[in-house]
């Protein structure tokens, strides 16, 4: 069964730790995305990468570093830098960009 | 600069009758459109989009409108059913753009 794959579902975080969010795909698909959602503020774009070994920032990148080694794989790593970090996490893939999107279930990050 | 907007934060509907979900938008390179529906804890799920040579897309009880002169877009739900009661988000996007913009979603109630 082909999607997206978001792990941890929930992650509790200490102040002045960084954390990395793991996103895998077997949809084949080239573009994949992470956004932040916030309550009252729907989605917002932190980074998207479309194609292996390269991406670029979204509106909200500061704090966030991603990588993309593989085509399947595409982490998030929410650093100590991010001010406001707790919020709900979501991973998204595209067959190219600007096309619709598909979801993962999400990861939702609590810093304590 | 919200690029995509959803004015209205909820929607109250009787089960039935008609739900009406509104998406302005500012950014003329757009030309792609989509409806998403998202339940708590879940990522977002794909409902229906249109392109800007069209101003109707319908796909059985969801029908997206597109007035592009009027940078405006609307989802119609009928009839409306108690398990339509979701946040919904519309997005916009451009063949040349290479990501998807969201709005702030409206949480849309139904009724029974």
């Amino acid at each position: 069964d082909g999607g997206i794959t978001q792990s941890p579902k929930y992650l509790f975080r200490k102040e002045g730790q960084n954390v990395t969010l793991s996103c895998e795909q077997n949809l084949n698909h080239d573009a994949m995305y992470w956004y932040r959602q916030d309550p009252g503020q729907g989605l917002r774009l932190i980074y998207y990468s479309q194609i292996v070994n390269d991406f670029q920032k979204g509106d909200i990148a500061e704090g966030y570093s991603v990588s993309r080694e593989k085509k399947e794989s595409f982490p998030l790593t929410v650093t100590s830098a991010q001010k406001n970090p707790t919020a709900f996490y979501l991973c998204a893939s595209s067959v190219g960009g600007a096309n619709v999107l598909t979801f993962g279930a999400g990861s939702r990050l609590t810093v304590l | 600069d919200q690029q995509v907007k959803q004015n209205s934060p909820s929607l109250s509907v009787q089960e039935g009758r008609i739900s009406i979900l509104n998406c302005d938008y500012t950014n003329s390179m757009f030309d792609y459109f989509l409806w998403y529906k998202k339940y708590p804890a879940e990522g977002p799920t794909f409902l229906i989009s249109i392109s800007s040579i069209k101003d109707k897309n319908e796909d059985g009880r969801f029908t997206v409108f597109l007035n592009k002169s009027a940078k405006h877009l609307s989802l119609h739900i009928v009839p409306s059913q108690p398990g339509d009661s979701a946040v919904y988000f519309c997005a916009a996007g451009g063949t040349s753009y290479g990501k998807l913009t969201f709005g702030q979603g409206t949480i849309l109630t139904v009724h029974p």
